[in-house]
């Protein structure tokens, strides 16, 4: 069983729709990562999380560490928000990463 | 701009051939990961380092090997001893260990085996 899982695999939406990803882990963490991946593979770092909220313009990713619980949402979907979207934690200390398998979102115009 | 950069994009092995994936980071960042990715499953680790001139195994490091010998640089070798490599390869970095910040990938290598 992957320790860190996220729900749900795939997701399409209406552009404009609130989007909600959730990501749970069953052991302690330092951190937590949300990435995003585009089509073409690149993965780019959209937050690093320890404790409570992060925003930049319309994502916003927050952390329950006592629940092992994260989410990434995204306000006011766009058609360019469609990618993989995968959060990795820090089980502790400088141990490397563990991932999710990813949420694969499709935002329809 | 600094960042990550990784070559081959494409790459076309036969049986039983060794073939070096290259990455190279002008971050001045300590770590540096490999990663494979197979359709439908997570990142796994292949190998990282946190030091010029030491690595350690990820969970998958069978059929690979790397070196680093300088911080900027650390290539893949996906070697004969590899029994299904065809893959997605990603190489990733941060400034030290994976909780201090940022983490930036390269583009990544697809291996196809003929």
């Amino acid at each position: 069983k992957n320790e860190v899982e996220q729900s749900p695999q795939n997701l399409t939406a209406q552009e404009g729709e609130f989007i909600t990803i959730n990501c749970s882990y069953s052991v302690g963490i330092s951190a937590l990562h949300w990435l995003q991946q585009h089509p073409g593979g690149g993965i780019v770092s959209l937050f690093m999380l320890s404790s409570g909220k992060k925003k930049h313009g319309r994502l916003i990713a927050t952390i329950n560490i006592q629940e092992k619980h994260s989410s990434l949402h995204i306000t006011a979907s766009h058609p360019r928000d469609s990618a993989v979207y995968i959060c990795a934690a820090v089980l502790s200390g400088n141990t490397p990463l563990v991932f999710g398998k990813g949420t694969r979102l499709s935002v329809i115009a | 701009d600094g960042g990550i950069t990784q070559s081959p994009k494409y790459l076309f092995r036969k049986e039983g051939q060794n073939v070096t994936l290259s990455c190279e980071q002008n971050l001045n960042h300590d770590a540096m990961y490999w990663y494979r990715q197979d359709p439908g499953q997570g990142l796994r680790l292949i190998y990282y380092s946190q030091i010029v001139n030491d690595f350690q195994k990820g969970d998958i490091a069978e059929g690979y090997s790397v070196s680093r010998e300088k911080k900027e640089s650390f290539p893949l070798t996906v070697t004969s001893a590899q029994k299904n490599p065809t893959a997605f390869y990603l190489c990733a970095s941060s400034l030290e260990g994976p909780d201090t910040g940022e983490l930036f990938f390269g583009e990544g290598s697809r291996l196809t085996v003929l």
